[in-house]
């Protein structure tokens, strides 16, 4: 939903640990769904993706877990490093539908 | 591979003024292309988006306009601009694999 007047909240994490970030989706017929990165003052990075017909997917570092049962979507980041405080945002998107539907985003915080 | 350009990279304009904000695409033939604002701390707001050259799909009433002239070039306008335009203005160009990319941001200071 819409949810761009609202403060992101905020994800600690000491350095080392694992991240997980969690978001819940709108559409149960969204098919595609997407991880964003987005550090100060740059646009979103896009981290990895997932098509509904896997619950599990992963890159360096980064695993994307689906939940199509309770529309829940999360992003764990093992091995949390500096470089990883950013602000989180998930995507989802029905196919063949022009408007990718952002999250309202987390901001991950590293403690020393 | 595909990149994407915006540009300026910064801007401040006084309230009143007209504005132009660019944003190209390379790498790519006919994409979807997007114009979304972000404030400072919050999430992002889609303003605008394109299926094809001259089709703008407006998304929230409001002082901006779109266009695109060609197939890989989108503009964000005004002509007299509030306080409350000012932003992070991101542009984004949607593949066929539905993955949508962003560009570098203009960041807008309306004084």
């Amino acid at each position: 939903g819409e949810s761009v007047g609202l403060h992101l909240p905020t994800l600690s994490v000491q350095e080392g640990d694992n991240s997980i970030i969690n978001c819940a989706y709108s559409n149960s017929a969204s098919d595609y769904f997407i991880w964003y990165k987005q550090e100060s003052g740059k646009g979103p990075q896009f981290i990895i993706d997932i098509r509904s017909n896997m619950d599990k997917r992963q890159g360096q570092r980064v695993t994307v877990l689906l939940n199509k049962t309770v529309k829940h979507l999360s992003l764990q980041i093992a091995a949390t490093q500096p470089g990883d405080s950013a602000v989180y945002f998930c995507a989802e998107n029905e196919g063949g539908n022009d408007k990718i539907i952002f999250g309202k985003g987390t901001r991950l915080h590293i403690l020393p | 591979s595909q990149t994407i350009h915006q540009w300026p990279a910064t801007l401040v304009q006084p309230v009143g003024s007209p504005l132009s904000l660019e944003c190209t695409v390379e790498g790519t033939s006919n994409p979807n292309l997007y114009w979304y604002r972000q404030a400072a701390g919050r999430g992002l707001q889609l303003l605008f988006y394109s299926v094809g050259i001259g089709q703008i799909s407006s998304e929230v009433p409001q002082n901006l306009s779109a266009s695109r002239p060609q197939d890989r070039q989108f503009i964000l306008s005004s002509k007299k601009l509030l306080l409350s335009d000012s932003g992070f203005y991101l542009c984004a160009w949607k593949s066929v694999w539905e993955t949508q990319y962003f560009g570098p941001g203009t960041r807008l200071l309306v004084l």
